[in-house]
């Protein structure tokens, strides 16, 4: 199985900051790389596809880049709805992995 | 716009069964690949298998730890597709999820519908 890690596990940031989160893949996944975001009570919410392909109606502050194994998502300037939990899944090959999350609050 | 909706939470014994079901609205079963994801309480997401685009009789893939005791199902006629997961465990308390995949012939099985969860408590 493919194992995916993310770092940080957990960030404190201040609204307008600039958020960076990584994922690397245990073996190589090309660009079968998705970013979720979480909140809680509610389902993942698909906001990047194919490692950088912002899915409609995701806000432009939000970009993912990466190929391979290694993987980044990016928040340009934090805003309050963005204060969720952040996870990486890879569909490059069977089972489908997910990341551990990334938590993102408030400083 | 497709929309998944799940039945209500439920409580188990140890060794029973659970079958959870996902209602597909906004268009029909047969136009989506469906999949289900677990969360566990420490939040981990746990892909269990869905729709195998590469199965010429339309079975689904597992994951090869729920192989066996993990059966995916779906009634074209109403829409609805099932999940049950038999000799239920302690650490099988999740919320299990139903989701659509992206485009799984060209291999984007990216999740890009949710249903809201059901939870099952093994208890």
């Amino acid at each position: 199985d493919i194992q995916m890690t993310q770092s940080p596990s957990s960030l404190s940031a201040s609204v307008g900051d600039r958020v960076t989160i990584t994922c690397r893949a245990s073996q190589r996944v090309d660009n079968w790389l998705a970013w979720y975001q979480q909140k809680p009570g509610k389902p993942p919410k698909l906001l990047i596809s194919k490692a950088s392909t912002l899915e409609r109606g995701v806000p432009s502050r939000f970009s993912g880049s990466g190929s391979g194994t290694e993987f980044t998502l990016t928040i340009s300037s934090l805003q309050p709805d963005d204060f969720a939990t952040y996870f990486c899944q890879q569909c490059d090959s069977y089972p489908f992995t997910f990341g551990p999350g990334t938590k993102v609050d408030i400083k | 716009q497709v929309q998944l909706v799940q039945a209500g939470a439920e409580v188990k014994k140890p060794g029973a069964s659970v079958k959870v079901s996902c209602k597909v609205s906004g268009d029909t079963l047969n136009e989506v690949s469906i999949h289900w994801v677990r969360q566990t309480p420490g939040k981990e997401l746990e892909w269990m298998g869905g729709f195998d685009p590469e199965n010429d009789k339309g079975d689904s893939i597992y994951a090869q730890r729920f192989q066996g005791r993990v059966t995916m199902t779906e009634v074209t006629s109403t829409d609805t597709a099932y999940l049950e997961v038999r000799g239920l465990k302690f650490d099988d308390t999740a919320v299990y999820y139903c989701a659509t995949a992206q485009n799984p012939l060209r291999g984007a099985n990216f999740f890009d519908n949710w249903g809201q969860g059901t939870l099952v408590t093994v208890s």
